[in-house]
């Protein structure tokens, strides 16, 4: 099955800076990649998707980007607020019939103010 | 809109006592619908999906098994809980097709003592 691989695990960055968080996926035939946030005690919430057809796509201060032929995506954070202190996950999806989701392990970001 | 219930949010339960955790999801039909295990500071690995009714697929052999007894309704159960079954628990639901995002409910921390 898929294989997704996250890095970092942990990020701290100040209020005000960029941060980027990378995954990179084993099944060339994966062709959705969304990434979720969770907050403490809470399920993981969509934050942003792309499609395999798309090679970016930015929703006001979170940006993803997609290199299908080397097979890794990332996310990008611009002017990070501590609101944005979470964990976030990558997935991308396998090719069975089911189209299920395969996650990433995580990356905790802290942003300090 | 649609909505996913989850319960209960929280549960302690002794080694080789029984569990049934139930989620339901409204406001859509023929959801596909998933869980989740979540081990402390891990990625979320995926137990079971289901496509339909009475149809359950299981990714990784366990001490659990998953029902759908209705359109909207998942249970995840265990006749003996294990240590090693303690865990967040998130069920979730997504619209069947390729593109379509995972939507997750908030969780049951489940404590096996």
């Amino acid at each position: 099955g898929e294989n997704v691989e996250q890095h970092p695990s942990t990020l701290s960055v100040q209020e005000g800076d960029s941060a980027v968080i990378k995954c990179t996926y084993s099944d060339s035939a994966s062709n959705y990649f969304p990434w979720y946030k969770q907050e403490l005690g809470k399920g993981p919430q969509l934050i942003i998707d792309i499609r395999s057809n798309v090679g970016e796509k930015k929703d006001q201060r979170i940006a993803v980007t997609l290199n299908k032929t080397a097979k890794h995506f990332s996310l990008h954070i611009t002017e990070t607020q501590p609101e944005d202190s979470a964990v976030y996950f990558c997935a991308a999806s396998d090719q069975t019939g089911a189209n299920n989701l395969f996650f990433g392990t995580g990356t905790r970001l802290t942003v300090i103010p | 809109s649609q909505t996913i219930h989850q319960w209960p949010a929280t549960l302690v339960q002794p080694v080789g006592s029984p569990l049934s955790l139930e989620c339901t999801v409204e406001g859509t039909s023929n959801p596909n619908l998933y869980w989740y295990r979540q081990a402390a500071g891990r990625g979320l690995q995926l137990l079971f999906y289901s496509v339909g009714i009475g149809q359950i697929s299981s990714e990784v052999p366990q001490n659990l098994s998953a029902s759908r007894p209705q359109d909207r309704q998942f249970i995840l159960s265990s006749k003996k809980l294990l240590l090693s079954d303690s865990g967040f628990y998130l069920c979730a639901w997504r619209r069947t097709g390729f593109w379509s995002p995972l939507h997750f409910g908030n969780g049951t921390r489940l404590t096996v003592t």
